[in-house]
Formats: structure tokens, sequence, C-alpha cells
């Protein structure tokens, strides 16, 4: 079955600590790659995305996700994370131009002031 | 784990005609529902949160009355797309929080809807 798995539910982290969270998904062929955030109260917001060109993509507020095409993956990463970037965040996969969109289950992230 | 079912997962349907989507929590309660849109290579744009037994608020731009939300349930929200047009092709998503509306309990998405208007 097509699906975008995330590996970790919730993460605690502390201030300044660095930041990977994992996303792999199970299509071949094209794929289109997002990374979303749910801060608390508000609505999805979109942190980046990946269409072609170069894997490594930057995105708002430190964030940056490289798309690895030989181990299906799509990990986001921050080297030093804030108070602020405790939120839900979410991987999704468009599969192909026209495919819907399908989203992991989310990962939630504490970080500790 | 908890699922959110949205039907149909693809529908086409002639200019001038309504469509509903619906989207189900099947074993949870959803006290908030959101309703997004998708066009091709864009990120996604909230449309409405929909909270049960209230009205929807719609997001800026957003015509309310050409996208009914009714959110009737704790387990039911549903996106009736009104006089539909071509322009309103679009993929349409849901996702749902649990009961109590907390902020941080979790969130669920539908699989989605293809929309093709002709």
């Amino acid at each position: 079955a097509q699906s975008v798995s995330q590996h970790n539910h919730h993460v605690i982290l502390s201030e300044a600590a660095s930041l990977e969270l994992g996303c792999n998904y199970s299509y071949g062929g094209t794929v289109n790659l997002f990374w979303y955030v749910q801060y608390p109260g508000q609505h999805l917001q979109l942190l980046l995305k990946y269409f072609s060109g170069d894997p490594l993509v930057k995105g708002i507020k430190g964030f940056e996700a490289e798309f690895i095409k030989s181990k299906f993956s799509f990990n986001l990463r921050k080297p030093s994370v804030q108070w602020s970037d405790t939120a839900e965040y979410f991987c999704a996969v468009i599969r192909g131009s026209q495919g819907n969109l399908i989203f992991g289950k989310g990962t939630k992230l504490s970080v500790k002031p | 784990g908890a699922v959110v079912s949205q039907h149909p997962s693809w529908v086409i349907c002639k200019s001038g005609t309504s469509v509903k989507i619906e989207c189900r929590s099947l074993d949870f309660q959803a006290t908030t529902m959101f309703w997004y849109r998708q066009f091709p290579k864009q990120s996604l744009m909230l449309m409405a949160t929909s909270n049960e037994g209230s009205k929807a608020t719609y997001e800026q731009g957003v015509e309310k009355d050409k996208f009914l939300i009714n959110h009737a349930s704790l387990t039911l929200s549903t996106l009736t797309v009104t006089s539909a047009h071509p322009e309103d092709s679009s993929f349409y998503i849901c996702s749902a929080r649990g009961q109590g509306g907390r902020d941080n309990s979790p969130l669920h998405f539908g699989n989605g809807t293809r929309l093709t208007v002709t």
C-alpha cells in the first residue's frame, strides 16, 4: 500500500539541540515532497517543499530537508531548535504531477526551554 | 490508530452541479475539522475550520455560499461545492482533531478527494 512513514511519534529536545525528523515513502517514480508544521492553535503551514533540482531544500525558520531518492527519504533537519519550534510536523508526498497528497501521521516536537 | 475516512476519493461532475464531500472520523470524536484544497504543485490552502454544532469559520477569500460546510455531529463534516465550475477542480482534503479540541490532541488526515469539473 502507498504510505508515508514518520518514525517518531513524539520527540522531546532541549533548546539548542539539533533536530532530525524522519520521513520515508513507499512510491517509486516521481514524487513531490513537503513538510508542514502546525503550531498550537494554528493551522498547517508549509515549511518547505521539493519538486526537483537540488535535493537539499531550505525552508522557513532555519529548517531544511534532504531528498535521498535511493533511501526513499525526506528527513527534516534543524541545527538548533528553539522553544518556539514546539509544534506538530507532517511529512507529505504527492506521487506524480497530479497525484493526491498523502500525509504521514505526524511527529510532535516538544522543545524544553 | 485513529482513522479519518474521506469520501469520495475522486469525483467528476458537470459544470453547474453540486458535489458533496464527506469527512468521517471512524474511531474518535472530532470536535474540530479542517478543510483544505490544493492546486497542482502548490501548498495546501486552508478553506475553513468547522467545529461541531457551530458555523464554520472561513478563511479570507473563500466563498461560504459556494463551499458549504456542515459539521452536524462529532464524527461527520461535509463540504458541498455548489454550482461547481472548472476552476473548482482541485484536491480537497480534510483533517480532524480529537474531542476536547486540545491543541495537543492528534491531528488526522483524510485521504483527500480529487474533484474534476468538466
